[in-house]
């Protein structure tokens, strides 16, 4: 099983900033890696598809990046409404895993 | 615009079998290259990954639950349903079911979630 792990696990940030949150693979996945964003109480939303690929509406500021074991997710100009966990899961092999998530609060 | 929710009980007792429900609006299981997945979320932790049916009826399940989950889809009601045997105080939590779609050869990313249902394990 692929484990992957987030890091950190909590950043606060204000707004109009950049943050980047990492993913890590334990074995290569290629670019098999997609980003979600989970805000409380609410089914978690595809952000980035295979890596680098933005979902359809989301936000330009969102995008993401990497390949083999390193992969990263940076927001641009962070805004209030980006308060959530971001979650990492990868589909190169099964059983599909998930990261721990990377929880964002907005200062 | 596609929709998919779940449905069953909201208490379960340990060692009872759970049956939740997955039902998809403005989506027909002909439709070929996607798959429903199973995700679940104990309180306050992080997404796990259960099962995924896939459109030619492949199935696939997570190791650590293998031998106690089952998923089958009945396209006549455009639903996908999950049983769980065996159920435990641990398995509590949110499950959600969700729209996998992509390419095959690297894998389905989960781009349609239900809004998830609330399952507490408790005698």
């Amino acid at each position: 099983e692929i484990v992957l792990t987030q890091s950190p696990d909590f950043q606060s940030v204000t707004p109009k900033e950049k943050v980047t949150f990492t993913c890590r693979a334990s074995q290569s996945i290629g670019t098999s890696l997609h980003w979600y964003q989970q805000k409380p109480d609410q089914s978690p939303k595809l952000l980035i598809k295979y890596a680098s690929q933005s979902f359809s509406g989301v936000p330009s500021r969102f995008s993401g990046s990497g390949s083999g074991t390193d992969f990263t997710l940076t927001i641009n100009s962070l805004e209030a409404e980006d308060a959530a966990t971001y979650y990492c899961h990868q589909s190169s092999s099964l059983p599909h895993t998930f990261g721990q998530g990377t929880k964002l609060e907005i200062k | 615009q596609i929709t998919l929710k779940e449905a069953g009980p909201t208490l379960v007792r340990p060692t009872q079998t759970l049956t939740l429900s997955c039902t998809l609006s403005a989506f027909s299981f002909t439709t070929g290259g996607v798959a429903v997945g199973w995700i679940r979320q104990p309180p306050g932790k992080a997404l796990e990954w259960l099962a995924l049916i896939y459109w030619d009826d492949d199935k696939r399940y997570s190791p650590s639950l293998k031998g106690r989950l089952t998923i089958t889809k009945d396209p006549s009601k455009n639903q996908v349903v999950l049983t769980m045997s065996n159920m435990d105080p641990v398995d509590t939590g949110t499950y959600y079911c969700a729209l996998a779609s992509g390419i095959p050869e690297f894998g389905y990313f989960f781009d349609y979630w239900g809004q998830g249902t609330l399952v507490t394990v408790s005698s």
